[in-house]
């Protein structure tokens, strides 16, 4: 069954350290993107990339740093230069470049501070 | 870059009536508009998606229509039913990114 899996579900930061989210695709889709859900917002794009190899700033990319070294691949680092990381991460793709088609949604990791 | 502003913010139906979720976008190149439907702690999914050269799209209960012109786009459910209850984000796409609402709670009442 295709799809994205996000991992952890549940992560938790101490001050000072970084932490990486996963997202693996089995979609065989060529662009994936992570967006950051606070409470009472919409989701706002953190990093997108079209290609393996490839990634560009989103809206919101300061304290975020990511990589796309395999197609089925696109792990978020929040470092410790994010002060108010607290929030619900959501990883998505699409089948090829651009925003003008479906996004397929992973089911989210939400990351709290200790 | 495109803003997408989205009204109203929580919306309580009855069982039954209509439910009508408005936005409006900014950049007038956006020329895709998809709505999802996300339930609590889980992922968003596409419940119906416009394109630009098209101004209504129906899928059973469920509508949208676009005006270019005004640069907005509405989301209509007919006959609601409690498994209707979530949050509706609409976005419009802007060449390699999309741009969402901030959200529409609904809560359908039994």
């Amino acid at each position: 069954d295709g799809g994205i899996t996000q991992s952890p579900k549940y992560l938790f930061r101490k001050e000072g350290q970084n932490v990486t989210l996963s997202c693996e695709q089995n979609l065989n889709h060529d662009a994936m993107y992570w967006y950051r859900q606070d409470p009472g917002q919409g989701l706002r794009l953190i990093y997108y990339s079209q290609i393996v190899n490839d990634f560009q700033k989103g809206d919101i990319a300061e304290g975020y740093s990511v990589s796309r070294e395999k197609k089925e691949s696109f792990p978020l680092t929040v470092t410790s230069a994010q002060k108010n990381p607290t929030a619900f991460y959501l990883c998505a793709s699409t089948r090829s470049p651009g925003a003008d088609q479906p996004q397929h949604f992973g089911d989210g990791t939400r990351l709290s501070i200790l | 870059g495109e803003n997408v502003e989205q009204h109203p913010s929580t919306l309580s139906v009855q069982e039954g009536d209509s439910a009508v979720i408005k936005c409006t976008y900014s950049d007038s190149a956006s020329n895709y508009f998809p709505w999802y439907k996300q339930e609590l702690g889980k992922r968003p999914q596409l419940i119906i998606d416009i394109r630009s050269n098209v101004g209504e799209k129906k899928d059973q209960r469920i509508a949208v229509t676009l005006n270019k012109t005004a640069k907005h786009f509405s989301l209509h459910i007919t006959e609601t039913q409690p498994e209707d209850s979530a949050v509706y984000f609409c976005a419009a796409s802007d060449d390699y990114k999309l741009s969402f609402g901030a959200g529409t709670t609904v809560t359908v009442r039994a």
